[in-house]
């Protein structure tokens, strides 16, 4: 496996289930992310985390849950999800090195996303 | 607040026709520009980051320009292996890793 990948590709969950989906990262990166991806909506970033530990909370509800377990894997647990949650969510991952002058210089590299259709 | 807008929302073109994808950014310090490119049902795929204005990169038939309000993505002669939607994010010098992304330009180019 090269990359970033994500499974499963496709989900579709009832309201009351749990769930969770899985990333993996085999770029040797330190960061991951987690994005929603809805239609006519731009990427909304969910969740940062740095050296495994999160760094970045952006007002998610408490129904979505992270877990970086170490720095290759980032899971979204997911449970009592509403329809309104039905997205391709994406995974990332980045180099976070500090170039000259203190600026930081990283891309993100994505996963190809999980398909998600809540009913 | 940062913001990226992206123009036109689509753009059809015949092959070999070139033409330029905008993105107009407001942003509290400009730390990077990127442009990525997503196919359906993919995730976004990196082409380009910009960091200052006057930067341009090119690879194959794109390039990718910077100024201080606004970046462009010019294609030329494109091919229909190039449709696809071309996202434009910036970040900003805050210290935050958060990318703000614009919606997209879905271009498609006819053969």
């Amino acid at each position: 496996e090269t990359g970033v990948t994500q499974t499963p590709r496709h989900l579709v969950m009832g309201m009351t289930n749990k769930k969770s989906l899985k990333c993996e990262q085999h770029l040797g990166h330190n960061a991951m992310y987690w994005y929603k991806q809805s239609a006519k909506k731009p990427l909304e970033l969910m969740f940062v985390y740095s050296l495994e530990e999160r760094v970045e909370n952006n007002s998610v509800p408490s129904r979505f849950s992270p877990e970086c377990p170490n720095s290759s894997h980032l899971f979204l647990h997911l449970h009592t999800l509403q329809p309104e949650d039905s997205a391709l969510y994406l995974c990332a991952s980045s180099q976070r090195d500090r170039g000259l002058a203190g600026a930081i210089k990283e891309t993100q590299y994505f996963g190809p996303g999980t398909r998600l259709l809540v009913l | 607040e940062d913001q990226v807008t992206q123009s036109p929302e689509a753009l059809r073109l015949q092959e070999g026709e070139s033409s330029s994808l905008n993105c107009s950014y407001t942003v509290s310090g400009l730390r990077g520009l990127f442009w990525y490119r997503q196919d359906p049902g993919k995730g976004p795929e990196f082409l380009f980051t910009l960091y200052s204005a006057g930067e341009e990169k090119e690879k194959e038939r794109l390039k990718a320009t910077l100024t201080k309000k606004e970046s462009f993505l010019h294609i030329t002669a494109p091919k229909p292996e190039d449709s696809a939607t071309y996202l434009c994010a910036v970040r900003n010098q805050g210290g935050s890793e958060k990318l703000v992304f614009g919606k997209g330009t879905k271009l498609t180019v006819n053969p």
